[in-house]
């Protein structure tokens, strides 16, 4: 099965700076690659995603880039604020099946 | 308008007795899933359906059963609760948007505590 491996598990960056979080995964198999922010107490909220055809998306603040080939994925948030503050999940999806990497805690200090 | 509705949003229940989570959606999606997340750690999917076929994860526990009985309900219930099953439990929709691309939408979550 798909195995998801996400780094770091914890992120300290300062308002105004970049934070970025990287995936890989084992399955050439999965096409789908969505991102959820995760507030505490709250549902995980889809964010942005990626399919297996486009090597980058961008969406104001938030961009995702793939790399098929070294099965790897990293979200890229710029000029963090502190509302940024949450867990991250990457999952990586084939016929509706997530995967999910075990998360990266993002803390942005003021 | 809520979307993926989950009740009850907190729910107590003894060692042993049995619970039963329910999951709404106003989506007519497809497909329902039935995820169980504990503190600081992903979701981990227990089963989900495609239509009305049941697909059950190789390592969900013979404790927790599901039933669809149309395209707007799915039940989580949980049948000898144990203090390892306290956890928050996550339903999820989606529907195919293209060839393998399934976008999920999750309800707010249940939080099952086990006294």
């Amino acid at each position: 099965g798909e195995n998801v491996e996400q780094h770091p598990s914890t992120l300290s960056v300062q308002e105004g700076d970049s934070a970025v979080i990287k995936c890989t995964y084992s399955d050439s198999a999965s096409n789908y690659f969505p991102w959820y922010k995760q507030e505490l107490g709250k549902r995980p909220q889809l964010i942005i995603d990626i399919r297996s055809n486009v090597g980058e998306k961008k969406d104001q603040r938030i961009a995702v880039t793939l790399n098929k080939t070294a099965k790897h994925f990293s979200l890229h948030i710029t000029e963090t604020q502190p509302e940024d503050s949450a867990v991250y999940f990457c999952a990586a999806s084939s016929w509706g099946k997530l995967q999910f990497g075990a998360g990266t805690q993002v803390v942005v200090t003021p | 308008d809520a979307m993926v509705i989950q009740n009850p949003r907190y729910q107590v229940t003894q060692f042993g007795k049995p619970v039963t989570l329910s999951c709404s959606q106003t989506l007519n999606h497809n497909v329902m899933y039935w995820y169980q997340q504990k503190s600081s750690q992903a979701p981990k999917l227990l089963f989900h359906y495609y239509d009305k076929d049941f697909n059950n994860e190789a390592d969900t526990p013979d404790n927790f059963q599901s039933r669809r009985p149309n395209t707007s309900f799915c039940f989580l219930d949980i049948r000898s609760p144990g203090l390892g099953d306290a956890a928050m439990y996550l339903c999820a929709t989606s529907r195919p948007l293209g060839v393998g691309h399934y976008e999920q939408y999750f309800g707010p979550g249940t939080r099952l505590t086990v006294t």
